[in-house]
């Protein structure tokens, strides 16, 4: 079955430190990928998406994620950690192009 | 403003009853989804409709039921049959083929 698998539920990082969230998807076929972010009792936000451009994807907020296709990976990173970064992120994959599978999530804390 | 409106934000269902749960979007998507979301679960898919008067189970419609009579409306009724209502419900909306979801706010459901 197709699946979506984010390593570590939670991060925890300094202010001003790389933000590193993995992202493993389970089939060999480019799929469309998503990083989404959610605030406490809000809805999902699109931080970035990949179809199939650039390999290399910038989103909002100084994110970026690097597709790897030999590694079927898309793992979400920040050079430099703010507070406000602070969140749950979700990996999420379309191979059909009408539904997400979602990865279970990771929620990173930023200490000062 | 475009977007997706859910309502309420916060609902409290009595033993036995049923209760609906609004989700609306003037974004002029034909597809729309309903998740629920529990703490370490991630995003589970409940039921989705890709057209008006069509929609399709999803991994955990048991205990609910929704309908698609207007493009813009996709309303999500937990039945008295959902044991475990307690969760937070999320409503997305996408260009059908787009792989994209936007998201509602969110409703948060609680049983007295």
């Amino acid at each position: 079955a197709q699946s979506v698998t984010q390593l570590g539920s939670h991060v925890s990082v300094s202010e001003g430190a790389l933000v590193l969230l993995r992202c493993n998807y389970s089939s060999s076929v480019p799929p469309y990928l998503f990083w989404y972010v959610q605030y406490p009792n809000q809805g999902l936000q699109l931080l970035l998406k990949y179809t199939s451009a650039a390999t290399l994807v910038k989103g909002i907020n100084g994110f970026e994620a690097e597709f790897k296709k030999s590694e079927t990976s898309f793992h979400l990173t920040k050079p430099s950690a703010h507070m406000s970064d602070a969140a749950e992120y979700f990996c999420a994959v379309s191979w059909n192009t009408d539904k997400l599978i979602f990865g279970t999530g990771t929620r990173l804390q930023v200490f000062p | 403003d475009g977007g997706i409106t859910q309502s309420p934000k916060y609902l409290f269902r009595k033993e036995g009853q049923n209760v609906t749960l609004s989700c609306e979007q003037n974004l002029n998507h034909d597809a729309m989804y309903w998740y629920r979301q529990d703490p370490g679960q991630g995003l589970r898919l409940i039921y989705y409709s890709q057209i008006v008067n069509d929609f399709q189970k999803g991994d955990i419609a048991e205990g609910y039921s929704v309908s698609r009579e207007k493009k813009e409306s996709f309303p999500l009724t937990v039945t008295s049959a959902q044991k475990n209502p307690t969760a937070f419900y999320l409503c997305a909306s996408s260009a059908t083929g787009a792989g994209l979801q936007y998201f509602g706010a969110g409703t948060r459901l609680s049983v007295l």
